[in-house]
């Protein structure tokens, strides 16, 4: 099976832009979870969808959102870009196990 | 207040010996604790997990141990391999929770 596949994997934006970012499951995972990992905050979760849904969020402003389409593929976009807001960028698919969540290879983004 | 601690930034192991990487979380509702590692530039990658249920799971050469009374786990490699230098982030997930609450991570270095 193909692993979770991300798009694009290195971004370069400005501040005040807005971005998108492209997350694949893994085939047959319903689940996709996105994290944000910054050297001085860790890996931080910040929502996750299942079946188009937003099921959790965490603590992250309103300028961060997501959505989830039909083939459980899933969107997530920053408005209104922050210096701080340059971060990897990761997606996670949840299998029928969902606890266990498997990442892709992350969104390198640089908001100068 | 971080939920998932891993105390130490750093460990130095030498090729054939153990390597431990210790997490500590302070919430009891924590019933599913995982261990990824990762190398610069890309995702997480999953190695482990336990549930609270038990106290202790294998997988070739990694070992999970769980202390619930402690609220401590631990990773054990047997034998470490230069290949296994790499970031290793505990995460922890709640009864029903999807987000995954990561430590700070520890960086293993294994020298030949």
């Amino acid at each position: 099976k193909a692993g979770v596949t991300q798009t694009p994997r290195y971004l370069i934006k400005t501040r005040g832009q807005q971005v998108t970012l492209s997350c694949s499951p893994i085939s047959g995972h319903r689940s996709v979870s996105w994290y944000q990992q910054t050297p001085g905050q860790g890996l931080q979760f910040l929502f996750e969808y299942f079946s188009e849904t937003q099921r959790n969020k965490g603590n992250f402003p309103g300028r961060f959102s997501g959505r989830q389409f039909s083939n459980s593929r899933s969107e997530m976009n920053v408005s209104t870009l922050e210096l701080g807001d340059s971060a990897l960028y990761l997606c996670a698919s949840g299998g029928p196990n969902q606890e266990t969540q498997y990442f892709g290879p992350g969104t390198r983004l640089l908001v100068l | 207040d971080q939920q998932v601690k891993q105390n130490s930034p750093s460990l130095s192991v030498q090729e054939g010996r153990i390597s431990i990487l210790n997490c500590d979380y302070t919430n009891s509702m924590f019933d599913y604790f995982l261990w990824y590692k990762k190398y610069p530039a890309e995702g997480p990658t999953f190695l482990i997990s336990i549930s609270s249920i038990k106290d202790k799971n294998e997988d070739g050469r990694f070992t999970v141990f769980l202390n619930k009374s402690a609220k401590h786990l631990s990773l054990h490699i047997v034998p470490s391999q230069p290949g296994d230098s790499a970031v290793y982030f505990c995460a922890a997930i709640g009864q029903a929770g999807t987000a995954l609450i990561f430590g700070k991570g520890t960086t293993l270095s294994v020298s030949s």
